[in-house]
C-alpha cells in the first residue's frame, strides 16, 4: 500500500545544531513529495516540495530535502536551526497528480535556546 | 500565493447536534477540496475528497452519513457533522487543490469542534 513514514517521533536540539529529519515512502510509481510544517497553533504551510528534476530541492527558511530514490527517502535538512524553528514537520507523499495527499505521523521539533 | 479560509474558527456544540464548517478558496477555483481530521498531536487523516459537482469520496472507515460533504461551487465545500458527539471533538482541515499547479493542495487554517 501506499504510504509515507516519519520515524522521528520526537527530536530535541540545541539552537545552531544541524537537523535531519527521516521520512520513507513507499514503492508505488511516479511520486510527488512535500515537507510541511506547522507551527504552535498555526495552520500548514508548506516548507518544499519535488516533482522531478534535481534531487537537491531547496525551500523556505533554509531548508532543502534530497530525494534519494534507491533509499525511497525525503529526508529534510537544516544546517543550523533556531529556536523559532519549533513546530511539527510533517513529510507527504502523493503518488499521482488526480490523487491524495498522504501524511507521515509528524515529527515534533523542540529547539533549546 | 493561494489562500484557503475556513469558517468558524473554534465551534463548541451540545452532543446530538448539527455543525457546518465552511471552507472558501479565495483567490482561485478550486476543482478539489480534501478534509482532513487532526487528533491531537497526531498527524492529519483524509476523511474524504470532494470535487466540485459530484458527491464526495470517503476513506475507509469514515461515516459519509454522519460527515456530510457538500462542494457546490468551485469556491466553495462544506463539512457538516451530524448528531455530533464528544468523540467528534478534532481539529478539521480543509484543503483545496486547483488553478495553475494542480500538484499542491493549500491547506485552510482548521476549525477546532468541541462537542460537550
Amino acid at each position: 500500500a501506499q504510504s509515507v513514514s516519519q520515524h522521528n517521533h520526537h527530536v530535541i536540539l540545541s539552537e545552531a545544531a544541524s537537523l535531519e529529519l527521516g521520512c520513507n515512502y513507499s514503492y508505488g510509481g511516479t511520486v510527488n513529495l512535500f515537507w510541511y510544517v506547522q507551527y504552535p497553533g498555526q495552520h500548514l504551510q508548506l516548507l518544499l516540495k519535488y516533482f522531478s528534476g534535481d534531487p537537491l530541492v531547496k525551500g523556505i527558511k533554509g531548508f532543502e530535502a534530497e530525494f534519494i530514490k534507491s533509499k525511497f527517502s525525503f529526508n529534510l535538512r537544516k544546517p543550523s536551526v533556531q529556536w523559532s524553528d519549533t513546530a511539527e514537520y510533517f513529510c507527504a507523499g502523493s503518488y499521482s497528480s488526480a490523487s491524495k495527499i498522504i501524511f507521515g505521523s509528524g515529527t515534533r521539533l523542540s529547539i533549546r535556546p | 500565493g493561494a489562500v484557503v479560509s475556513q469558517h468558524p474558527s473554534r465551534v463548541i456544540c451540545k452532543s446530538g447536534t448539527s455543525v457546518k464548517i465552511e471552507c472558501r478558496s479565495l483567490d482561485f477555483q478550486a476543482t478539489t477540496m480534501f478534509w482532513y481530521r487532526q487528533f491531537p498531536k497526531q498527524s492529519l487523516m483524509l476523511m474524504a475528497t470532494s470535487n466540485e459537482g459530484s458527491k464526495a469520496t470517503y476513506e475507509q472507515g469514515v461515516e459519509k452519513d454522519k460527515f456530510l460533504i457538500n462542494h457546490a461551487s468551485l469556491t466553495l465545500s462544506t463539512l457538516t457533522v451530524t448528531s455530533a458527539h464528544p468523540e467528534d471533538s478534532s481539529f478539521y482541515i480543509c484543503s483545496a487543490r486547483g488553478g495553475a499547479d494542480s500538484y499542491e493542495q493549500y491547506f485552510g487554517p482548521g476549525t477546532r469542534l468541541t462537542v460537550t
